[in-house]
């Protein structure tokens, strides 16, 4: 198992611009995440989805947007990039139905913008 | 609305000393979770703790849940500069209709200096 794999790993955007970030699981996972961390701070959860075709804001919603129409990928939209958006963001993925809701994050995605 | 603190958020210790990280939370849960994070790395899963009383160990690191105290420790014995990271502790929150979330910490940077 890859487990929970995010591109890219690295991303400058100028104001303005958009770009999507990638997240694909392959545990099968009904649950995933999108979080932000700011330099030495915790996370910030933007976005989750309870299954496909579900998605719902976090406390930090503004200036993203999220689809889910497979259970493997949970890709988050940046429309009109901000400084303020420069961060790493992580996704991650639980299956609380089964368990515990233990989430396994991948790598995460450095952004800057400019 | 379910808080988590942790305490202390910053500490630098020697090696071969012991320390405790505290995790305190506001509303009852029975699910608590601590995670690693290395510097510029992701988040990785340490323990998971079920019910009160729940004790878990790996290495120099043990981990305890007090559920009617509402509060877990993370106990580090004879610390070695490799412990050196941010430690979190989330708790589950329970939602409608068998739905979870987790709720973070703010995280503890741990320095160990030899």
């Amino acid at each position: 198992n890859a487990g929970v794999t995010q591109t890219p790993k690295f991303r400058i955007l100028k104001i303005g611009q958009s770009m999507t970030l990638q997240c694909t699981q392959d545990m099968n996972h009904n649950y995933m995440y999108w979080y932000r961390q700011d330099p030495g701070m915790g996370l910030k959860l933007i976005y989750y989805s309870v299954g496909a075709g579900i998605t719902d804001k976090g406390e930090v919603p503004n200036g993203y947007n999220v689809s889910r129409s497979t259970t493997e990928d949970f890709p988050l939209r940046l429309e009109l990039a901000a400084p303020s958006q420069t961060s790493v963001y992580f996704c991650a993925s639980s299956y609380p139905g089964q368990g515990p809701n233990e989430q396994f994050f991948g790598p995460g995605t450095r952004l800057t913008v400019l | 609305e379910l808080k988590v603190e942790q305490n202390p958020l910053f500490l630098s210790m020697q090696e071969g000393k012991n320390y405790t990280i505290y995790c305190n939370y506001s509303t009852t849960s029975d699910r608590l979770y601590w995670y690693r994070q290395d510097p510029g790395k992701s988040l990785e899963s340490l323990f998971v703790l079920l019910s009160n009383g729940a004790v878990k160990q790996e290495g120099r690191l043990m981990a305890s849940l007090d559920t009617k105290a509402r509060l877990s420790t993370l106990h580090i014995t004879a610390a070695v500069h490799d412990l050196s990271a941010t430690y979190f502790c989330a708790v589950d929150q329970y939602l409608m209709d068998s739905n979870y979330q987790l709720i973070w910490g703010a995280g503890t940077k741990l320095i160990i200096k030899p």
